[in-house]
């Protein structure tokens, strides 16, 4: 079965430290990958996918950026972070090619940022 | 064309009682329809998904009722429990698997007793 490996699973983080959150998935090959931020209470809001190794597509302009190293790996990073950073990470997988492939998340990463 | 409309934004049921939640889309090219289901602290899990060729599909308390013309589809939670409450996100995607879903901003359910 589809396995998402997130850590670590709280983070606080002084405000301009840099950041990496990474993701690593199992029993898949070649899946799609995505991170998403949750500030408190709200939406699912899509940072970054990538469809495979090094293709990484970016929905919101911001001072993160993710990286795709290998098939099964994720990374989040930042160089400075903000206030504005502070939410809950998740990472999420999905078989890529097809429609109807179901999305799977992990347990997510709270991040605060003090 | 890209968004999807959810509401309600919050829904307070008894238990019992038949949790509805709607959703609505633009974008005729969406062909998959799922369902998340979120608890505090947690990622969202997959609840149920339908594809358009059918208008209803049930699994177990929950069903998603699916209306092409009209460009709807919704979630119902018969014999809502207090362990339904959670935050319910519904999303859509187009037949490319290969772009994202497009989610709704989510409905949080409190089911009391």
């Amino acid at each position: 079965s589809q396995t998402i490996h997130q850590w670590p699973a709280t983070l606080v983080q002084p405000v301009g430290s840099p950041l990496s959150l990474e993701c690593t998935v199992e029993g898949t090959s070649n899946p799609n990958l995505y991170w998403y931020r949750q500030a408190a209470g709200r939406g699912l809001q899509l940072l970054f996918y990538s469809v495979g190794i090094g293709q990484i597509s970016s929905e919101v302009p911001q001072n993160l950026s993710a990286s795709r190293p290998q098939d099964r790996q994720f990374i989040l990073s930042s160089k400075k972070l903000l206030l504005s950073d502070s939410g809950f990470y998740l990472c999420a997988l999905r078989g890529g090619g097809k429609s109807n492939q179901p999305q799977h998340f992990g347990d997510g990463t709270r991040l605060s940022i003090l | 064309q890209q968004q999807v409309k959810q509401s309600p934004q919050s829904l307070i049921v008894q238990k019992g009682g038949i949790s509805i939640i709607n959703c609505a889309y633009e974008n005729t090219a969406f062909d998959y329809f799922p369902w998340y289901q979120q608890f505090p602290g947690k990622g969202p899990a997959l609840l149920i998904a339908i594809r358009p060729d059918v208008s209803e599909k049930k699994e177990g308390r929950f069903t998603i009722s699916f209306n092409k013309s009209a460009k709807q589809f919704s979630l119902h939670i018969m014999d809502s429990q207090p362990g339904d409450s959670a935050t319910y996100f519904c999303a859509a995607s187009r037949p490319s698997g290969n772009t994202p879903l497009v989610f709704g901003k989510g409905t949080r359910l409190s089911v009391i007793a």
